[in-house]
């Protein structure tokens, strides 16, 4: 199974400031249809997860553009331009390319 | 607007099967290009997929968890399920019903809010 590797594990940011996290996969994402098959999800406490990033850069429905989702083949990052209260939570990438999909560790977002 | 609806026992025996039921509404799940997935998270823990049933009833399970695991779907009722048998301690988890768009990169747009299952004498 691929494997979904994040940093860091948590992180503490000033609101107003910026924030980044990193995803790499143990294989590549891209298909052979030319997307690239990995999702960002955030979940805040005592939530399920909410879908913010599909095809490794398209935002989905209502996520604020301050969120913004990079990268290729094995290398994924995920951006919050300026972190506000509301964006305190886990953050998961998940590859959805090859069966089992499998999700990283989570990166803890908290604010200073 | 798609929702999910968790629902099953919270508290299962050892050695038992764990029975869950998602109840869609605001679309059909015999329908369109969709998965209807399971996934679960023990306390405190990550995120892991567990399998997922097509609107045909095709099936995918994970591998770590195949030999214990089917999924069906309740079209009458539009609900999806999830059986797991021969349960232990590590089976203790938050169990979450998620809508998988097929032909896309759109994956899990729609969640229920979880249920809670135990796995206790």
């Amino acid at each position: 199974e691929i494997v979904m590797t994040q940093t860091p594990l948590s992180l503490s940011v000033t609101p107003g400031q910026p924030a980044s996290i990193s995803c790499k996969s143990s294989q590549s994402l891209l298909h052979g249809d030319g997307q690239t098959y990995l999702c960002w999800y955030l979940q805040r406490a005592g939530q399920p997860p909410q879908l913010l990033i599909h095809g490794a850069s398209n935002r989905f429905s209502g996520v604020p553009d301050r969120f913004s989702g990079s990268g290729s083949g094995t290398d994924f990052t995920l951006k919050i331009s300026r972190v506000e209260a509301e964006d305190v939570g886990v953050y998961y990438c998940m590859q959805c390319i090859q069966l089992p999909y499998t999700f990283g560790q989570g990166t803890k977002l908290e604010i200073k | 607007q798609v929702q999910l609806q968790e629902s099953g026992p919270g508290l299962v025996k050892p050695s038992q099967t764990l029975s869950l039921t998602c109840t869609v509404s605001g679309g059909s799940i015999s329908s369109g290009d969709y998965y209807w997935s399971w996934i679960r998270q023990p306390a405190g823990k990550g995120l892991e997929w567990i399998g997922r049933i097509y609107t045909s009833g095709n099936t995918d399970y994970n591998p770590s968890l195949k030999s214990r695991v089917t999924m069906s779907l309740d079209t009458s009722k539009n609900q999806f399920s999830l059986k797991v048998t021969s349960v232990t301690a590590a089976d203790t988890a938050v169990y979450y019903c998620a809508r998988d768009v097929g032909s896309s990169t759109l994956k899990f747009d729609y969640w229920g809010q979880g249920a809670l299952v135990t796995v206790s004498s």
